[in-house]
């Protein structure tokens, strides 16, 4: 079965430096999605991607955050100076957007802020 | 907005027994219901979904969902619990008008089964 995958599982970066989180989503599909889950906490949306623009964004997608999507098999997460509250797992997603259909997750990538 | 509460942080059974887990929900338009597992250091994994039709959904691993619009509720249910089903379920809920728009996840409830 198709699987989304993301790299790497785990990243450790200093408190400002840029981080990037890197996807490749399911092939045929057309909608991504990055959420993220702090430790103990539920998984909250971030943002969704469709056509090469952002599609919806929650209010915890800030200017520190960015999505692209290079070319026609990656979909990255950019974030410009981390801080210490951007430790989490962060999801990947994709769906082929057909009503009703799942969306498929990555196993993530840990992010760590020292 | 849309919201799903899921009241229990954990759910402990025996092998063997009936297991329940609880979801509601509140959305605007008509309902798109989804449950995930969530094994240690995993992503989350699909296990059902009510879209329309038959109240009662079957999913993987011999989970099923039963959807009741008048309670607003969506509860995981499995007939012989397992020590494997043991992890964290995540409801979800999605404005059902279109099919792209985002998840809004429970807070999670983890599944204890003891041999």
């Amino acid at each position: 079965e198709p699987e989304v995958t993301q790299t790497p599982s785990h990243q450790v970066t200093q408190m400002g430096q840029e981080v990037i989180l890197r996807c490749v989503p399911i092939s045929n599909h057309l909608y991504f999605y990055w959420y993220r889950q702090i430790l103990g906490q539920k998984v909250e949306f971030l943002v969704s991607f469709y056509n090469n623009e952002i599609s919806e964004k929650s209010e915890i997608f800030d200017d520190q955050f960015s999505v692209e999507r290079p070319d026609g098999s990656n979909f990255t997460l950019k974030i410009r100076s981390t801080k210490l509250e951007d430790s989490a797992m962060y999801f990947c997603a994709s769906s082929d957007g057909v009503m009703g259909q799942p969306q498929h997750f990555g196993d993530g990538t840990r992010l760590s802020i020292l | 907005a849309q919201s799903v509460a899921q009241p229990e942080d954990q759910v402990n059974v025996a092998e063997g027994n009936p297991l329940t887990v609880k979801c509601t929900y509140s959305v605007s338009g008509n309902p798109y219901l989804f449950w995930y597992v969530q094994y240690p250091n995993r992503g989350l994994q699909f296990l059902l979904k009510y879209i329309t039709g038959d109240n009662l959904v079957k999913g993987s691993y011999g989970f099923e969902a039963e959807f009741n619009k008048s309670q607003t509720s969506f509860h995981l249910k499995k007939p012989s619990a397992l020590v494997s089903d043991s992890a964290l379920y995540f409801c979800a809920v999605r404005d059902g008008i279109t099919g792209f728009q985002k998840l809004v996840f429970g807070t999670g409830t983890r599944l204890l089964v003891s041999p």
